[in-house]
């Protein structure tokens, strides 16, 4: 189905450390988003990028958290100081240009374990 | 704002048994769709079908169908001869026209198909 890829697939952090997770999109899919799934299948939205471009992102986003999609490397979602609350699953999903409702194709996603 | 809403926390079925997954949303976009995910127990969330709003005929993929009754807000997914493999958690998924893409989900049903 998808060949969105995402590494790690488990981190694990102390509070305060920093989290870094990376996201290869689809090829030829030049939108990428990040959402957080926490234990409650509750999901949030943090940023999505057409090509290097930030569309959208959170609050949240802007604090502690930062994003980049550089051209020809991997995406990253990196949380600059780690809390418990961040323990989730960060899904990157990819989809191509167009209409803003294009199909989006998920990674595996990275589970973070803030201790 | 939107909404998405899944009232059904788990559901079950026997192989080979139709099943039935209901959704319903609120939401103020005169253009959108609704996407149907299936979300491993690994994380990975596969894409199975969507609904655009401006077609009234239901979409059918395989298996997978959908009930799309746009007066009342609510989509059912279908899944027809339910076999062990499509164990999992559904999620319903709203996109919007004008919100850069990003799905707004909801709660997820966890389905487990007896062989």
């Amino acid at each position: 189905n998808s060949k969105v890829i995402q590494t790690p697939r488990y981190l694990v952090k102390g509070q305060g450390q920093k989290a870094k997770m990376r996201c290869i999109p689809e090829k030829g899919h030049p939108v990428v988003f990040w959402y957080q799934q926490n234990k409650n299948n509750e999901f949030k939205f943090l940023i999505n990028f057409q090509n290097q471009e930030v569309l959208q992102q959170i609050d949240m986003t802007e604090k502690r958290f930062s994003a980049e999609c550089p051209s020809n490397s991997p995406c990253s979602l990196e949380i600059q100081s780690s809390e418990a609350g961040d323990s989730a699953l960060y899904l990157c999903a990819s989809s191509l240009a167009g209409a803003p409702q294009d199909t989006q194709y998920f990674g595996p996603g990275t589970r973070l374990l803030v201790l | 704002a939107q909404r998405v809403t899944q009232v059904q926390p788990t559901g079950s079925s026997q192989w080979g048994e139709e099943v039935t997954l209901d959704c319903s949303y609120e939401t103020s976009e005169y253009f959108y769709r609704i996407f149907w995910y299936r979300q491993l127990f690994s994380g990975e969330m596969v894409f199975l079908i969507y609904q655009p709003s401006f077609d009234t005929q239901n979409q059918r993929s395989g298996r997978y169908s959908v009930v799309f009754q746009k007066s009342f807000k609510s989509i059912s997914l279908v899944i027809s001869a339910s076999q062990p493999e499509d164990s999992g958690t559904y999620f319903c998924a709203l996109s919007g026209n004008t919100n850069t893409g990003k799905l707004t989900f909801g709660d997820g049903t966890v389905l487990t198909v007896k062989p």
